[in-house]
This record gives C-alpha cells, structure tokens and sequence, in this order.
C-alpha cells in the first residue's frame, strides 16, 4: 500500500543549527509533497509544497528538497529558534486524488 | 478571507452517548471538507471527505458518520460512542479553483474528544 513514513523519535537540536526533517514514500510516486506545522493542540499549518519535477523549494528560512531517485523529501529549517519547536508533517496526495494523507510527523526541539 | 470555524473545541462525553461536532467554513463556496482523528502520538487519519452537498465518502467504516448538510457546514456524528473514539478530531478545507496540484489544506482549530 501507498505510504508517507516520518521519523517518530524527537530532533533534538541547538538554536541556531540547521534542523533537517526526513520524509519518504513507498509504493507510489506523489506528484509533489507538502510539509506543514503542527502546534500542540492545534491544527496543522500549511508550510510548503514542492512538486515532482522541482528539486528544491525555499521560503525563508526553510527549504524542502525532492529527491524522486531516493523516493525521499527533505526539510531544513536553517539558523533555528525556539519559536520553531512543532511537529512537522509531510503529506502527498495518494493515486486517487482527493485524499491527502499525513505522515505522523516529527517533533523538532529547538533547545536555546 | 477564509476562515474556519470547528466546536467545541473540547469535549468529555460517556461511552454510550451520541455525538455531534460541527464545522463551518466562510469566504469560499464549493470547498472541499475533510475529517481527520488524531489519536495520541500518531498520525492523522481521514474519516471522511466530501466535495459537494450531501456528498460523503467514508475513508474508515466504523460507528461514526458524516454528513454536509449546507455548501459550508460539515457535521461529525455518532449515534453510541465508544472509547476507542477519543482523540483530536479535525476539520479541514480545500479549494481545486486552482490547479490539483495547488490544492492544500486549511484546517481548524480541533476538538478535543474524550470518551470515558
């Protein structure tokens, strides 16, 4: 079956480094992913979408990379804050459409 | 603008008891709403989606049911909760005016669901 697969265990990093969060798939090739934050007890926000044939996508501080040939995205968030600590989930829409299906995400701690 | 409207956002129901979470959405016409559920740790799971009035597909058979009773309004419904139901339910909604591949969520600020 089609799956998004994230990290579960916490990334722990200093203020200031660069976070980088994993994202892959299996059995199917999404026509783009997207990467959102989510806030304790809070809906998830939308952050970023990349497409297949685009390798690399910037907004800010953040880059989100597609690498079709390791069926992977990455997502880095560079000079990190405390403010960034979330979880951060990546999603694709499945071979369908209309269904957007979620990692389970990762928790970023971005430590002073 | 848009905005998204889901309540309550916290609840605390018996097992047994019958279930009614509502979520509106204003500034578009013709989106499409999502339910998810958020159990503890773990991902977020589709329950149901609609792209059109009284238009409900169902991702996860069980005791709860959907219904989109208005172009903006979505309704989560149970008839006996269960405790297996708790979790963090989320409402969501998209446009396709765009291109498909444009398409992202918006989603609302959730309800916290017990069931004990």
């Amino acid at each position: 079956s089609q799956k998004i697969e994230q990290n579960s265990e916490a990334l722990n990093i200093q203020e200031g480094k660069t976070a980088t969060l994993t994202c892959n798939y299996t059995n199917y090739s999404p026509a783009y992913l997207q990467w959102y934050r989510q806030d304790p007890g809070r809906g998830p926000v939308f952050l970023l979408l990349i497409r297949e044939n685009e390798k690399e996508k910037r907004k800010e501080r953040l880059k989100v990379t597609f690498d079709t040939t390791l069926k992977q995205s990455l997502f880095h968030i560079t000079a990190s804050q405390p403010a960034d600590s979330a979880t951060y989930l990546c999603a694709s829409h499945t071979t369908g459409f209309q269904k957007l299906v979620f990692g389970t995400g990762t928790r970023l701690l971005v430590s002073p | 603008s848009q905005t998204i409207h889901q309540w309550p956002a916290t609840l605390v129901q018996p097992v047994g008891s019958p279930l009614s979470l509502e979520c509106t959405v204003e500034g578009t016409s013709n989106p499409n709403l999502y339910w998810y559920r958020q159990a503890a740790g773990r991902g977020l799971q589709l329950l149901f989606y609609s792209v059109g009035i009284g238009q409900i597909s169902s991702e996860v058979p069980q005791n709860l049911s959907a219904s989109r009773p208005q172009d903006r309004q979505f309704i989560l419904s149970s008839k006996k909760l269960l405790l297996s139901d708790s979790g963090f339910y989320l409402c969501a909604w998209s446009d396709l005016w765009g291109e498909p591949t444009n398409e992202k969520l918006f989603f609302g600020s959730g309800t916290q669901l017990s069931v004990l």
